[in-house]
């Protein structure tokens, strides 16, 4: 069975800082992994997603991520936040062996002061 | 173009009604998922379709719930006899094999049940 953990439910860093959001998986076959944010007030949006090949993918608003296989995680970061960065952030998994269940992960609420 | 939409917005519904939510994905999109994210929450899977293929609905809570997608397109979700955990805001999502199926979501129903 699919499943995702997103340890920490908040994360506070200061502007300029780097910032790291945890996400963890567990698939049967090879994961399709994902990020989602979800601005105060907003619909769901994609942000990145690994398929195959490099480890490191870059996405949308500066974020990237890097999956790791022997650690099973799939974290998000950004060399530097912004307080428009503020929002939720959720991981999402599925594997490849044909389904297209997806399994999100509980969300972790970034907080980026000023 | 046009983006994932749904209907209604809000429903405020008496326990024990039934309700009617719907999903118009993006068109040409061959996926479509149903979510639950109740308050504070993250998402919980309920059912997606694919094409075609029999849907996938091992998240739906209880047989109160059902859903049907009508001619690979339009989709409806079906809450009998609500109750008061129905309370939640249900999302729509839709994806394509041509974008490596990221999922592009509705702004959701906010379902309240007094």
């Amino acid at each position: 069975a699919q499943s995702v953990a997103q340890p920490e439910d908040q994360v506070n860093v200061a502007e300029g800082n780097p910032l790291t959001v945890k996400c963890t998986y567990s698939v049967s076959g090879n994961p399709y992994l994902f990020w989602y944010v979800q601005y105060p007030n907003r619909g769901l949006q994609f942000l990145l997603k690994y398929i195959t090949g490099d480890n490191l993918v870059k996405g949308s608003y500066g974020f990237e991520a890097e999956f790791n296989k022997s650690q099973t995680s799939f974290h998000l970061k950004k060399p530097s936040a912004l307080v428009s960065d503020s929002a939720l952030y959720f991981c999402a998994v599925r594997d490849d062996t044909g389904g297209f269940k997806t399994i999100f992960g509980a969300g972790t609420r970034l907080f980026v002061k000023a | 173009g046009a983006g994932v939409s749904q209907s209604p917005s809000n429903k405020v519904t008496e326990k024990g009604k039934d309700v009617e939510l719907r999903c118009d994905p993006i068109s040409g999109h061959t996926a479509l998922y149903w979510y639950r994210q109740s308050l504070g929450q993250g998402l919980e899977f309920l059912i997606y379709f694919q094409g075609n293929s029999a849907p996938d609905k091992s998240g739906l809570p209880s047989d109160r719930f059902s859903a049907e997608r009508t001619g690979g397109s339009v989709s409806t979700l079906t809450i009998q006899r609500t109750q008061q955990e129905d309370s939640a805001v249900y999302l729509c999502a839709s994806s394509s094999p041509h974008t490596l199926y990221e999922q592009y979501f509705g702004p959701g129903t906010r379902l309240t049940v007094t």
